[in-house]
């Protein structure tokens, strides 16, 4: 199947710091990459959809100023969180959908960065 | 607006059976998944259906009935590692994925 990846996996920062997560497509061209954030015992909640080339989507209440997302490639996006606050703190997953022939519209999700802001 | 519902939380024990329902409304309908997400994980793909009836992948089975806006995930012969939780989601019209809050699932020996 599918892989995506996502770099770190794990992250301190400190508070005031920016930091950057990359989410790779390893085997296949993600059209369109979405950004989720889950707190402790919570569900997914979207933060933006983003498409190749084009500026990303935020969802409501989500700062575009503060979480800035570039889908530069077909196989690249990176979410950098700038000037981390401790509320920032939370298990961050991104997931790509591609065109993929044969395959319905599922999203295939990297492993998640642990972002701790202390 | 958009809503999904299933249970929080759900015990079974080990080797028996159990079923995770899910009820949705949405604007419009593509299909609808289940993922898995142990603690600390990323969701992984468990099941897809976007007709009615009924997909089996060894112990997991999905069903769906778009008629009433219902699916349920039947997991078999549980392990204990099939703890965990539970996600339903739904593709809209917009093919946006709307998530569930998840169910919980406690296997006890």
């Amino acid at each position: 199947g599918a892989v995506v990846s996502q770099h770190p996996s794990r992250v301190i920062c400190k508070s005031g710091t920016s930091v950057k997560i990359e989410c790779r497509s390893l085997d296949f061209q993600a059209t369109t990459m979405f950004w989720y954030r889950q707190f402790p015992k919570q569900s997914l909640m979207l933060m933006a959809t983003s498409n190749e080339g084009s500026k990303a989507t935020y969802e409501q209440g989500v700062e575009k100023d503060k979480f800035l997302i570039n889908h530069a490639s077909l196989t690249l996006s990176t979410l950098t969180v700038t000037s981390a606050h401790p509320e920032d703190s939370s298990f961050y997953i991104c997931s790509a959908r591609g065109a993929i022939a044969g395959e319905f519209y599922e999203q295939y999700f990297g492993p998640g960065t642990r972002l701790t802001v202390t | 607006g958009q809503n999904i519902d299933q249970p929080t939380e759900m015990t079974a024990t080990e080797g028996a059976i159990v079923q995770i329902n899910c009820t949705y409304q949405t604007s419009g309908f593509n299909g609808l998944f289940w993922y898995q997400q142990h603690a600390g994980e990323a969701p992984t793909f468990l099941s897809y259906n976007v007709l009615d009836g009924l997909e089996e992948k060894g112990r997991f089975s999905s069903f769906l009935s778009r008629s009433k806006g219902y699916s349920y995930l039947l997991l078999k012969e549980l392990q204990m590692k099939d703890s965990a939780s539970y996600l339903c989601a739904v593709t809209d019209s917009n093919y946006q994925l709307i998530w569930g809050a998840g169910t919980k699932l406690i296997i006890k020996p």
